[in-house]
């Protein structure tokens, strides 16, 4: 079965420091993987995507992510955290095989930056 | 572009009533899913419309369902109202292809009294 793993419920990163975000997948075939960030009771915002090519993508608000195969996972980076980066972030996967197109998601990981 | 628009953005029920929201998508998107969004459960797909026909279904009692328009607007119906169904109900929208993201409304506040 597909599914995508974020072990961390909670990270805390001091302001200024390197941030990751933790994303592993279970999917059949070379998947595409998506971040979103969810600020206070608001919708998901996208942030990057991976669909092929250069393993980093780069996307919103500074954050970039590292697609690697061998040990499945895409986990969500930035170099210097900021107090504003503070929200939800959820992890998610389509798989090519999938005729349904469903997107299965991460539990979501609570990012706490202190100042 | 005008982005996904939910309505209403907050409601109250009483248990026993039942609720219809609302979703407009991105305008040219025929794809719209639903989830629910619980502190404890997190985020929780419902399901998924495509050209008016349910393409994907979430793990949820028969109260829940939904319907999609042929302007790809989509509706969602629970019924007989819980108290456990007090949640923040997200509608997202995205384009055909795998590769596309979605894109989502700021979601309904449902609470159940």
């Amino acid at each position: 079965a597909q599914s995508v793993a974020q072990p961390e419920d909670q990270v805390n990163v001091a302001e200024g420091n390197p941030l990751t975000v933790k994303c592993t997948y279970s999917v059949s075939g070379n998947p595409y993987l998506f971040w979103y960030v969810q600020y206070p009771n608001r919708g998901l915002q996208f942030l990057l995507k991976y669909i092929t090519g250069d393993n980093l993508v780069k996307g919103s608000y500074g954050f970039e992510a590292e697609f690697n195969k061998s040990q499945t996972s895409f986990h969500l980076k930035k170099p210097s955290a900021l107090v504003s980066d503070s929200a939800l972030y959820f992890c998610a996967v389509r798989a090519p095989m999938d005729s349904n197109y469903q997107l299965i998601w991460g539990a979501g990981t609570k990012l706490i930056i202190k100042p | 572009k005008a982005g996904v628009t939910q309505t209403p953005r907050y409601l109250i029920k009483t248990r026993g009533q039942q609720v219809t929201l609302s979703c407009s998508p991105i305008s040219g998107h025929r794809s719209v899913s639903w989830y629910q969004q619980t502190p404890g459960q997190g985020l929780q797909f419902l399901f998924e419309y495509f050209s008016e026909t349910q393409r994907n279904k979430g793990n949820f009692p028969g109260r829940f369902s939904g319907r999609q328009f042929s302007n790809s607007r989509s509706e969602m119906n629970v019924s007989t109202l819980e108290l456990g169904d007090s949640a923040l109900y997200l509608c997202a929208s995205s384009s055909q292809g795998l590769n596309t993201e979605a894109f989502f409304g700021q979601g309904t506040r449902l609470t159940v009294v």
